[in-house]
């Protein structure tokens, strides 16, 4: 059981340039969300997802785009990724509503913007 | 929408002694708190969470305690140990929604002193 999957672990990226972060898991959750942490400022919620096909904005979510075409997958596009956007980025699913409990992380992804 | 403040920043205790963390959370509608640890390069894990309907509760040297009314949470670690240092975040939601997110606070960094 793998749990929540990342990858990559590390990226570094120019100004300008796109890519997506990937995020897979095997639990069947249907609530699953993008966090990024910043030194002294914690975990702040960039997008989340509460099913295949529904997504919303969290506190950050400017620079980022996100689409949920599967229970498994929510990636995470930076459309042309700025010096701002680096950061240690994680993916987490948990059961959502009265069921809610445990969030369950990625290992994390380290992007760099040069 | 739901704050979470966390204090202190950062705490340094002698082994064998207690440690405690501090939470305020805004959002009256909260009913679900979990605490985090995050270890170097990993994901936060989750330690411990309380839900409204209780004041407090304990795992092993683990202990948490709610006051609703004050919309505090704590987080008491008893008899630390060297692998208590960490990074400990806690966390508010409500299980009402589905839609209901996570928020977190900004982490207190603890070292324990051997």
């Amino acid at each position: 059981n793998a749990g929540v999957t990342q990858t990559p672990k590390f990226q570094v990226l120019k100004t300008g340039q796109s890519m997506t972060l990937q995020c897979a898991q095997d639990m069947n959750h249907e609530y699953m969300s993008w966090y990024r942490q910043d030194p002294g400022m914690g975990l702040r919620l960039i997008h989340y997802s509460v099913g295949a096909g529904i997504t919303d904005q969290g506190e950050v979510p400017n620079g980022y785009n996100v689409s949920r075409s599967t229970t498994e997958d929510f990636p995470l596009r930076l459309l042309s990724a700025a010096p701002s956007q680096t950061s240690v980025y994680f993916c987490a699913s948990r059961e959502p509503g009265q069921l809610s409990g445990e969030a369950f992380f990625g290992q994390g992804t380290r992007l760099t913007v040069v | 929408g739901e704050n979470v403040e966390q204090h202190p920043s950062t705490l340094s205790v002698q082994e064998g002694d207690s440690a405690v963390i501090k939470c305020t959370y805004s959002d009256s509608a909260s009913n679900y708190f979990p605490w985090y640890k995050q270890e170097l390069g990993k994901g936060p894990q989750l330690i411990i969470d309380i839900r409204s309907n209780v004041g407090e509760k304990k795992d092993q040297r683990i202990a948490v305690t709610l006051n609703k009314t004050a919309k505090h949470f704590s987080l008491h670690i008893t008899e630390t140990q060297p692998e208590d240092s960490a990074v400990y975040f806690c966390a508010a939601s409500s299980t009402y929604s589905s839609a209901s997110k996570i928020i977190f606070g900004s982490g207190t960094r603890l070292s324990i002193r051997p």
